[in-house]
Formats: structure tokens, C-alpha cells, sequence
């Protein structure tokens, strides 16, 4: 059984385009977070939910817009896209968001955007 | 904010071997944790290794250790009798959840050669 579970795994568009990419979580965590890995491999937060209500709002262009139709799901709408959104998108789930609770983050498989 | 560095871009290590990879952060807070995670070719992030900032023993996970040196904000990870499996990029991040606020940063990453 997937734990954390992304589709699609790859998904090449055109610039100018809007796309989503769909998260679920089979884990009963409650606490959900979408990561950005770019060419560089530098990986960097960029929203997360907990109990659907958005926790971490990184600076990210307002092209992104993650949706929450439940605590199982958490999925990630780009408006408009550019080439600089090409990169490895990875969702992530925990139950809660403290650490210091035993927070772990469980991390999906990550889904490939390439841009054209 | 807080930053985490991790500066070895690129390691090897023959097989039954031992490796360490370093990391560094910056942050004057007093509570907050820390991870390795490793990411092997399938782009999967796997948590390898967790450590509270509270606690002065150090973590171990079978074959991987920390070397948590707080007063330094050092983190380096220890991986013994190298396996081919191994390979792979690790990331350091550093976690902390403060009152209204939760803040998460990832290294660069170090790409890890095992070699046969």
C-alpha cells in the first residue's frame, strides 16, 4: 500500500498553461505539505495543511494555490505556467506538525513538471 | 531565518566502508530538531535519522549515527559498513515550531557514491 501517494508522476505542459497535481495520504495524518525540488536539488517548503487549514504559506507566486478537499488530500493548482515552475514537486503528510510531537513527514514518490 | 548548510556537494565511499557527511545551521533558537533524509535515484525522500536538540545523546539507526555537537550547530551524519544501496543524495533539515510559527529548511544536499 502507497502511504503518500502523487499523481501524475511526470506532466510536461506548455508555458501558459494551468495544471494540478493530486495528493493523498492514506496514513490518517492530519497535517499536509507540498515541497519544490529544483534542478538543483535544493529542496524548499512551500505550503502545508493542517486539518485543512493552511499552516505554512511560503513566498510563492500566487499562480500556485493549494486546495484541501479533506485531511486526506492536499492538491496543488498552477495557474499560468512558466518555465521556471519546471522542477520535482514532492507532497508530504505527518500526523500534526510538531517534532517535538513525533511529527515525522512521510513523503510521496514526487511528480516531475517539465515546462515547455 | 535559520539556514543550513551542507558542504559537500558530492562524496564516495567503497563499499564496507565508513562515510560521514556534514552539516551546519545557523539559528539562535534553543528547542528544535533535526534530520537526515535520503533521496536514492527513484526520488523518493526516505527519513534516515532524527535528533531533538534537547537531548545530548546522540541518534542511532543501526548502521547510521549523528554527531550532534549543539554548542557548534553541527549535525554530521556517520554511515558504517557502506552498502551499494546507500547511494543516494542526503539532505540535512532543521525543524523548529515556535508559538504561531513553524519553520522548516532543508541543505543542498551531499550526492553519495557508493562504490563497489
Amino acid at each position: 500500500d502507497t502511504a503518500v501517494s502523487q499523481t501524475p508522476k511526470y506532466l510536461v505542459t506548455q508555458m501558459g498553461n494551468d495544471k494540478s497535481i493530486k495528493c493523498e495520504q492514506n496514513l490518517g495524518h492530519d497535517t499536509m505539505y507540498w515541497y519544490k525540488q529544483d534542478s538543483k536539488k535544493f529542496l524548499k517548503i512551500m505550503f502545508s495543511y493542517n486539518n485543512k487549514e493552511l499552516i505554512i504559506n511560503e513566498t510563492v507566486p500566487n499562480r500556485f494555490s493549494p486546495k484541501s478537499p479533506d485531511k486526506a488530500h492536499l492538491n496543488l493548482h498552477i495557474n499560468s505556467l512558466e518555465l521556471g515552475d519546471s522542477a520535482v514537486y514532492f507532497c508530504a503528510s505527518s500526523q500534526g506538525w510538531d517534532p517535538g510531537q513525533g511529527a515525522q513527514q512521510y513523503f510521496g514518490p514526487g511528480t516531475r513538471l517539465t515546462v515547455t | 531565518a535559520q539556514t543550513v548548510t551542507q558542504s559537500q556537494p558530492e562524496m564516495s565511499v567503497q563499499e564496507a566502508e565508513t562515510v560521514t557527511l556534514s552539516c551546519t545551521y545557523d539559528t539562535s533558537e534553543n528547542n528544535y530538531y533535526l534530520f537526515w533524509y535520503k533521496q536514492p535515484p527513484s526520488r523518493q525522500m526516505i527519513l534516515v535519522i532524527r535528533q531533538e536538540a534537547y537531548k545530548q545523546q546522540n541518534a542511532t539507526e543501526n548502521r547510521f549515527s549523528v554527531n550532534f555537537q549543539k554548542a557548534a550547530k553541527s549535525f554530521s551524519l556517520k554511515i558504517s559498513d557502506s552498502q551499494l544501496g546507500d547511494t543516494a543524495m542526503y539532505f540535512c533539515a532543521f525543524i523548529r515550531r515556535g508559538a504561531g510559527s513553524y519553520q522548516l529548511t532543508f541543505g543542498k544536499g551531499t550526492k553519495l557514491s557508493v562504490i563497489p
